[in-house]
């Protein structure tokens, strides 16, 4: 089976501008995380989507969004783009069949914000 | 807030050698997972164990085990046979009732 894909890999914007990552789960996997990784935060969990409904969501501003489409592909959105969101965005999936509900994880994508 | 904690920001330890990683964490559930979670300098981050709250038995595989002690709320990594290879951010986390949470990662250099 393929991994988790996330696209783009590397982003460089400005503030003020609005980005959209994408994340491809595991084939079958229905649920899909996202996550933000920074040197001085570590791992916050921003939200997770099942069946394209979000079941929970993290303690993040407006300016971040998500959807999941039908599919089980997902997009996070962020607008008004703010020099602190400049981060390491994870994404991950997991099958809710398996009792672990284990997390794959993707390569990430690598947003600048200049 | 119910979180995880890893009070290691760093450690080393020489190659062959035996290393313990700490984590502790709060909950409210009765059952719960627990993940120890490996993102080397490439930054893919990949599972290492895994062990459910209600398993008494404590979880291995090969050179990687945990000590947990539920009571503690404590679930500790041992890694023994440390390789170059195992050089890496380890980052413990807990799932509950669908909400995952992670330690802040504790960076482990092996040396030659």
């Amino acid at each position: 089976k393929a991994g988790v894909t996330q696209t783009p890999r590397y982003l460089i914007k400005t503030r003020g501008q609005q980005v959209t990552l994408s994340c491809s789960p595991i084939s079958g996997h229905r649920s899909v995380s996202w996550y933000q990784q920074t040197p001085g935060q570590g791992l916050q969990f921003l939200f997770e989507y099942f069946s394209e409904t979000q079941r929970n969501k993290g303690n993040f501003p407006g300016r971040f969004s998500g959807r999941q489409f039908s599919n089980s592909r997902s997009e996070m959105n962020v607008s008004t783009l703010e020099l602190g969101d400049s981060a390491l965005y994870l994404c991950a999936s997991s099958s809710r069949d398996q009792s672990y509900n284990e997390q794959f994880f993707g390569p990430g994508t690598r947003l600048t914000v200049l | 807030a119910q979180t995880v904690t890893q009070s290691q920001p760093e450690m080393s330890v020489q190659e062959a050698e035996t290393v313990t990683l700490s984590c502790t964490y709060d909950t409210s559930e009765s059952n719960y997972y627990l993940f120890w979670y490996k993102q080397p300098p490439s930054r893919q981050m990949i599972l290492v164990i895994r062990q459910e709250a209600y398993k008494q038995q404590n979880a291995t595989e090969n050179r990687f085990s945990v000590n947990f002690q539920k009571a503690a709320k404590s679930f500790s990594l041992k890694i023994s046979d440390s390789q170059l290879g195992d050089t890496a951010m380890y980052f413990c986390a807990r799932r509950s009732n669908n909400d995952m949470r992670f330690g802040a990662g504790t960076r482990l250099t092996v040396k030659p």
